[in-house]
């Protein structure tokens, strides 16, 4: 089992709705939480930390639940520009210089 | 401020061929790390370095060194390639090992 799955997709959605995608990580005592956009052919940036009472930044709301071991990313009235892959990213408890990255999930808001 | 600058952005080898990935930071960070992504697989790191004159290996270290002279660069070195190397190579820096990453723009390689 990989450390940290995500469906791939494409999840494809149009321009206004809402959608929503998860991220599971497969140890338990994994530290840090991180959700990370990138464009085709660019490389990742920061979209939000993922912290244990949830974040919300405008129409990104993640969510952490430790019990079944999963974040997700909700994205609301989405835009043609939200438009990428999002990475989920998790840090292991026992070493705090590595990040496990996600294959990441393929995002195509059509007009 | 510049960021993370990482060049080439395009390169072609042989097989065999030796090169220098370069990465240079102007953020002052004490940590550094160099991944590949190949399609349908995350981020994988290859070597990391927590500050001048400390590297560690990560996930898949073999057929590369790193070196870090100081605080600002940390080249990748790709000792004899090979066709499995075909990737992009991103480099990265950031405060700490979990915080926040900035990335390069990254390095299509292609090896022949």
């Amino acid at each position: 089992r990989k450390e940290v799955e995500q469906d791939p997709g494409p999840f494809n959605v149009p321009e206004g709705a809402t959608v929503a995608f998860n991220c599971t990580y497969s140890n338990s005592a994994s530290q840090s939480f991180f959700w990370y956009r990138q464009d085709c052919r660019k490389e990742p940036k920061l979209l939000m930390s993922v912290y244990s009472s949830g974040n919300e930044d405008g129409r990104f709301t993640a969510q952490l639940n430790r019990a079944s071991q999963y974040i997700s990313l909700l994205i609301r009235d989405s835009k043609l520009s939200d438009s990428a892959t999002y990475l989920c990213v998790v840090t292991p408890l026992k070493s705090n210089y590595q990040l496990i990255w996600g294959a990441g999930t393929k995002l195509i808001i059509k007009p | 401020n510049a960021g993370v600058t990482q060049t080439p952005k395009f390169q072609v080898l042989k097989t065999g061929q030796s090169m220098t990935l370069q990465c240079a930071q102007d953020m002052n960070h004490e940590y550094m790390s160099w991944y590949r992504q190949d399609p349908g697989m995350g981020l994988r790191l290859i070597h990391y370095s927590v500050g001048a004159g400390i590297t560690d290996q990560g996930e898949v270290p073999n057929g590369y060194n790193v070196s870090r002279s100081t605080t600002e660069d940390f080249p990748l070195r790709l000792l004899s390639a090979a066709p499995s190397q075909t990737s992009v190579y991103f480099c990265a820096s950031s405060y700490e090992g979990n915080t926040e990453a900035f990335f390069g723009q990254g390095t299509r390689l292609t090896v022949v």
